[in-house]
């Protein structure tokens, strides 16, 4: 069973330009978390999903930021008209129902130039 | 809303000596999980212990332990006969118990060094 596969690990943008990060979770697993990790700082969440509905977006930016968990294919967080604030390491999580782990992704580094 | 707190940006410890990291939490919520995290430089997390907070009994992962402090709010986090390998990010991170899935809060971290 392979373990939640985030792709690309590294990702370069140049602003104004738009970033898809990609999350594939665990087989089985049918919820989807996406954290945000600044420089020097702890995970902070972003949204929560599962198939085809988003649960809890309390820590999404109100603008540009945007994220879905379709019926196939892995999560996408999408992030338009990316600023230079925006670069950072993006973390998915999964875990299936009813369960107290979640599994982390390698995430996604993203740098804005 | 909850929040974590990590009070020690940094620690170091000799090889094969006993290290604590401290975490304090605040919530309102009586039932809850706790949870350390290990991110090495590779940037994977990696569980490494969690306790219920229900749970009386300190969780203990080989080398690893808590002292859980539930009135204080207190979840420490021993490392026994430090190794190399241990050296790392360590996070402390809340979960609430909601029937389900919840979000992680987690502090701001413990950079961990091993002294050979």
């Amino acid at each position: 069973n392979a373990g939640v596969m985030q792709n690309p690990r590294h990702l370069v943008r140049r602003r104004g330009q738009e970033a898809r990060l990609r999350c594939s979770p665990m087989k089985g697993h049918s919820h989807v978390y996406w954290y945000r990790q600044l420089p020097e700082e702890g995970l902070k969440f972003m949204v929560y999903l599962q198939k085809e509905n988003i649960i809890d977006e309390s820590g999404m930016p109100k603008e540009r930021f945007s994220a879905e968990f379709p019926k196939e294919g892995p999560s996408i967080l999408r992030i338009q008209q990316v600023v230079r604030g925006d670069s950072a390491a993006y973390f998915c999580a999964s875990s299936p129902v009813q369960e107290t782990e979640a599994f982390f992704g390698q995430g996604t580094r993203l740098t804005v130039v | 809303a909850q929040t974590v707190t990590q009070s020690q940006p940094e620690m170091s410890v000799q090889e094969a000596e006993t290290v604590t990291l401290s975490c304090t939490y605040d919530t309102s919520e009586s039932d809850y999980y706790l949870f350390w995290y290990k991110q090495p430089p590779s940037r994977q997390m990696i569980l490494v212990i969690r306790q219920e907070a229900y749970k009386q009994q300190n969780a203990t992962e080989n080398r690893f332990s808590v002292n859980f402090q539930k009135a204080a709010k207190s979840f420490s986090l021993k490392i026994s006969d430090s190794q190399l390998g241990d050296a790392a990010m360590y996070f402390c991170a809340y979960r609430r118990e909601n029937f389900g899935n919840e979000k992680l809060t987690f502090g701001t971290g413990t950079r961990l060094t091993i002294i050979p």
